[in-house]
């Protein structure tokens, strides 16, 4: 079955450290999309990609890159972690125009930047 | 941009109650509305969305919502909660981008 997953689901990393968390979703889509979870903010828009080459910042992008080299992989890079990035991370991907179409979300990693 | 408020960050019903969770959104046209639920320690799932058309939409799990264009409304409802309910509840809005609210988490009592 197709499906999107995350890895890793649980992550420690020092402030300052350089982490990489992947997503990678099989299921052809266009669109992928990551976001950071907090309590009392529900979830929040990081990057977004709308395709191979193409990525786009959301609303709290600072401190965050992602690339898009393929169809299947986005994966979220924080240069210089910080203790206010302590956080839970989804990845989402969509099929067609993001605007119509549901997006469909990985199980998560729970980063925690000591 | 545009903005989603859930007013209630718990609530609590019996099991066998009726249910309404409140999403008010702020967008100058009429936007993309989703409801998702997440259950602890898993990602989100989709339950029903709003594009344009029948104002009352039909979800998964006997869920529906309804779109009150003079209200900026898009509230959740469902006649009677089971207990396997309990969970995180997101209205989402999408117009340039996917807003979504704060959450309401749902406790039910047996």
């Amino acid at each position: 079955d197709a499906e999107i997953t995350q890895s890793p689901r649980h992550k420690i990393t020092e402030t300052g450290r350089q982490v990489t968390l992947a997503c990678h979703q099989t299921w052809n889509h266009n669109n992928m999309f990551w976001y950071r979870q907090d309590l009392g903010h529900g979830l929040r828009l990081i990057h977004y990609s709308y395709g191979v080459q193409d990525t786009n910042k959301g609303e709290v992008s600072d401190g965050y890159s992602v690339s898009r080299s393929n169809t299947e992989d986005l994966p979220l890079t924080l240069e210089s972690a910080a203790s206010s990035q302590t956080s839970v991370y989804f990845c989402a991907s969509s099929y067609r125009d993001g605007r119509q179409d549901t997006q469909y979300f990985g199980p998560g990693t729970r980063l925690t930047v000591l | 941009a545009q903005s989603v408020t859930q007013p209630d960050i718990h609530i609590t019903v019996s099991e066998g109650a009726s249910l309404e969770l409140r999403c008010n959104y702020s967008y100058g046209a009429t936007p993309y509305l989703f409801w998702y639920v997440q259950s602890p320690g898993q990602g989100l799932q989709l339950l029903l969305k709003y594009f344009s058309g029948d104002t009352l939409v039909q979800g998964i799990k006997g869920f529906e919502a309804e779109f009150k264009r003079s209200q900026s409304s898009f509230n959740l409802r469902k006649p009677s909660v089971h207990w396997s309910d309990a969970a995180e509840y997101f209205c989402a809005v999408f117009a340039n981008d996917m807003r979504f609210g704060a959450g309401t988490r749902l406790t039910v009592k047996p």
